[in-house]
């Protein structure tokens, strides 16, 4: 079955600290597409990144990196020098091919909160 | 200004009373979902459609039901027979699994 396991529920750093969120997923598909989506307390999800299966290459934006792993299923996020603006809940995402369309799965989400 | 539109942002419902809640679309995609999003359980589908006059349930469509009569709009309604309808409603459009999913601010609903 699809999941998407984000095992972490909620984390406090203060500012400046680096965080690494967590993501582990399961699929049976050989091509398969991950997503990180913040939502900031207005509750709107914004889109970070995609990742093909194809695609282990790390990637880096800014104080953002995520580390790609099919050989443990992992998705890992981590905010370098992490700001009080980063507070959000962070959700991982696997997006499945159903029979008549493609769907998100999402993690239950990790929280983080960033102290001054 | 292109994007999705939810709208009421904020939604008080009496027990046994539907309710809609609207989502407007102006980027011309064919795909559109509902998620429900409760704390501590991330977002589940609620219903999909990828064309017009055509939906299909998502994993959690029990009390609820949509309706694709343009292209631009994909209404949720929820029943009465909803029995747990408190929660934040998350609007999407997604062109294909490859490409990431827009949303819109959502709708909180609560029971009152």
């Amino acid at each position: 079955a699809q999941k998407v396991t984000q095992a972490q529920t909620e984390i406090s750093v203060v500012e400046k600290e680096d965080v690494t969120l967590d993501c582990v997923y399961e699929t049976r598909d050989t091509t398969y597409y991950l997503f990180w989506y913040k939502q900031p307390p207005s509750g709107e999800l914004v889109f970070l990144i995609r990742r093909n299966s194809f695609d282990e290459q790390n990637e880096i934006s800014g104080r953002y990196s995520w580390n790609f792993q099919k050989s443990t299923s992992s998705f890992n996020f981590t905010i370098t020098a992490s700001q009080v603006v980063d507070s959000a809940v962070y959700f991982c995402a696997l997006s499945e091919a159903g029979r008549n369309t493609d769907k998100l799965i999402f993690g239950t989400g990790t929280r983080l909160q960033v102290f001054p | 200004d292109g994007g999705i539109t939810q709208s009421p942002k904020y939604l008080f419902r009496k027990e046994g009373q539907n309710v809609t809640l609207s989502c407007e679309q102006n980027l011309n995609h064919d795909a559109m979902y509902w998620y429900r999003q409760d704390p501590g359980q991330g977002l589940r589908l609620i219903y999909y459609s990828q064309i017009v006059n055509d939906f299909q349930k998502g994993d959690i469509a029990e009390g609820y039901s949509v309706s694709r009569e343009k292209k631009e709009s994909f209404p949720l309604t929820v029943t009465s027979a909803q029995k747990n309808p408190t929660a934040f409603y998350l609007c999407a459009i997604q062109t294909d699994r490859d490409t990431e999913a827009f949303f819109g601010q959502g709708t909180r609903l609560t029971v009152v």
